[in-house]
C-alpha cells in the first residue's frame, strides 16, 4: 500500500526538550517537505529536500532541523530553540511527471503539544 | 512567506446547494492545486491544474486555472454532508526538482441538512 506515513499521530513533550517527527514515503518521490499548520491557518513551509543529502530552508526554518539520508525518509527535529512548537506538522512528497507537471501529496500529520 | 488570498473564509450552505470559492495572488504560478482537509488529518488532493485557462472536473468538483495565472476557482455542485471540511488552494512554482507550494488561508465549508 503506497503512501506517506507519519508517526506518531500525537506527541507530547516537555518544554526544553528536542523531539523528532518521523516521515516515510514509499512512492519513490524525489522531493519531500515539512509544513507547520496552526489553528485556523494555512500551511507554512519549514524545510524541503530535493534529493538525498540535500535540503533547503523554507519560510519558517528557525528552531527546526532535518536530515535526508535516505530517499524514503525525511525526519524533522523540533529543537528547544523553537519558541512556539505546539502545532500540527505535515510531511509531503512530490513527483514531477515526464511532462514537467508537479503534484504534491501529504501524510496524515503529527500533532505536537509542548507541555 | 506569502499566502494566497482565498475567499470566502467560511461558508454555511444547505445540502444540495452549489459552492464556489476562489484564490488570488500577486504572483504568477505554473500550477494550481486544490486540497480538502478534514479535522486532524492531512490535506487530500482534489484537483490539479497545469495550464492557464484549464478547466478540470473531478466528479462534482470543477476547478479552473485563471488566464492571468494569478487566480483559480473551485466549484462544488450539489453539496452533500461529507463535503464538510476546509478547502485549500495552493500555487506552485517549480524550483529545481522540488515544488514549493504557497497556500491559501482556507475556506471552511459547513453543510446543513
Amino acid at each position: 500500500d503506497g503512501g506517506i506515513t507519519q508517526s506518531p499521530k500525537y506527541l507530547f513533550r516537555k518544554e526544553g526538550q528536542n523531539v523528532t517527527l518521523s516521515c516515510e514515503q514509499n512512492l519513490n518521490h524525489d522531493a519531500m517537505y515539512w509544513y507547520r499548520q496552526d489553528p485556523g491557518q494555512g500551511l507554512r513551509l519549514i524545510y524541503y529536500s530535493q534529493i538525498v543529502n540535500d535540503f533547503q530552508k523554507g519560510d519558517i526554518a528557525e528552531g527546526y532541523s532535518v536530515s535526508r539520508e535516505k530517499k524514503e525518509s525525511f525526519p524533522l527535529t523540533v529543537t528547544s530553540a523553537q519558541k512556539n512548537p505546539t502545532a500540527f506538522y505535515l510531511c509531503a512528497s512530490s513527483i514531477r511527471d515526464r511532462g514537467g507537471r508537479d503534484t504534491q501529496y501529504f501524510g496524515p500529520g503529527t500533532r505536537l503539544t509542548v507541555l | 512567506g506569502q499566502q494566497l488570498n482565498q475567499s470566502p473564509q467560511s461558508m454555511f450552505i444547505q445540502e444540495g446547494e452549489d459552492v464556489s470559492m476562489n484564490c488570488t495572488s500577486s504572483s504568477i504560478f505554473n500550477t494550481w492545486l486544490w486540497y480538502k482537509q478534514d479535522p486532524g488529518e492531512g490535506p487530500v488532493l482534489l484537483i490539479a491544474l497545469y495550464k492557464a485557462g484549464e478547466l478540470t472536473s473531478n466528479g462534482r468538483l470543477t476547478a479552473q486555472f485563471g488566464i492571468t495565472r494569478k487566480d483559480s476557482f473551485l466549484n462544488i455542485s450539489a453539496s452533500i454532508p461529507s463535503d464538510v471540511g476546509i478547502y485549500f488552494c495552493a500555487g506552485l512554482l517549480n524550483t529545481g526538482t522540488a515544488s514549493k507550494l504557497t497556500f491559501g488561508t482556507g475556506t471552511r465549508l459547513q453543510v446543513t441538512l
